[in-house]
């Protein structure tokens, strides 16, 4: 079965910060993984995505995420945090049956 | 466009009631689909559907129904509401059944049972 796994329920940097928001998966043949933002009261906005190739996908509002196959993660980054960037965060793996799981999410605060 | 697009965006409703939660695409998307969100649970996939006339099951399907007589329209139906199906309810499309292919959330319909 599919899954995926946000340790952190919240991550607090300070703006200017490097942030880092950390998924890791458990697939069975490719993985197809996902990042998705939500602002308050909002529906999730897609980020980025990682089908195959290059291990450093670049996304929207200066994001990007590494995937570590050995390690089986798939953590968003960021090199300057900005206090906008304080949202709701999930990472997502979708299987070829059509579903996506998500992961229970990881509030990032972006302290001034 | 207008994307994927939800109605009503609150309600309210007694145990017991039944209602029906809107979902339309302008996309052309294939693939639809419906989620509730509950506090430290992420979201849990409720119904899909690959086209008109294909629907199938999700993790959480009991207590809802869902039908797709267009490529448009995916609503979801609840027969008889009931306190544990207070929640943010979502609504996505893609354009492929693909895995690579992300998908597009509605703004979301937060319900109350009570």
């Amino acid at each position: 079965a599919q899954s995926v796994a946000q340790p952190e329920d919240q991550v607090n940097v300070a703006e200017g910060n490097p942030l880092t928001v950390k998924c890791t998966y458990s697939v069975s043949g490719n993985p197809y993984l996902f990042w998705y933002v939500q602002y308050p009261n909002r529906g999730l906005q897609f980020l980025l995505k990682y089908i195959t190739g290059d291990n450093l996908v670049k996304g929207s509002y200066g994001f990007e995420a590494e995937f570590n196959k050995s390690q089986t993660s798939f953590h968003l980054k960021k090199p300057s945090a900005l206090v906008s960037d304080s949202a709701l965060y999930f990472c997502a793996v979708r299987d070829n049956f059509n579903k996506f799981y998500f992961g229970s999410g990881t509030k990032l605060n972006v302290k001034p | 466009n207008a994307g994927v697009t939800q109605t009503p965006k609150f309600q309210v409703l007694k145990t017991g009631q039944s209602m029906t939660l809107q979902c339309a695409q302008d996309m052309n998307h294939e693939y639809m689909s419906w989620y509730r969100q509950d506090p430290g649970m992420g979201l849990r996939l409720i119904h899909y559907s690959v086209g008109a006339g294909i629907t199938d099951q999700g993790e959480v399907p009991n207590g809802y129904n869902v039908s797709r007589s267009t490529t448009e329209d995916f609503p979801l139906r609840l027969l008889s509401a009931a306190p544990s199906q207070t929640s943010v309810y979502f609504c996505a499309s893609s354009y492929s059944t693909a895995g690579n292919t992300e998908a597009f959330f509605g703004q979301g319909t937060r319900l109350t049972v009570v």
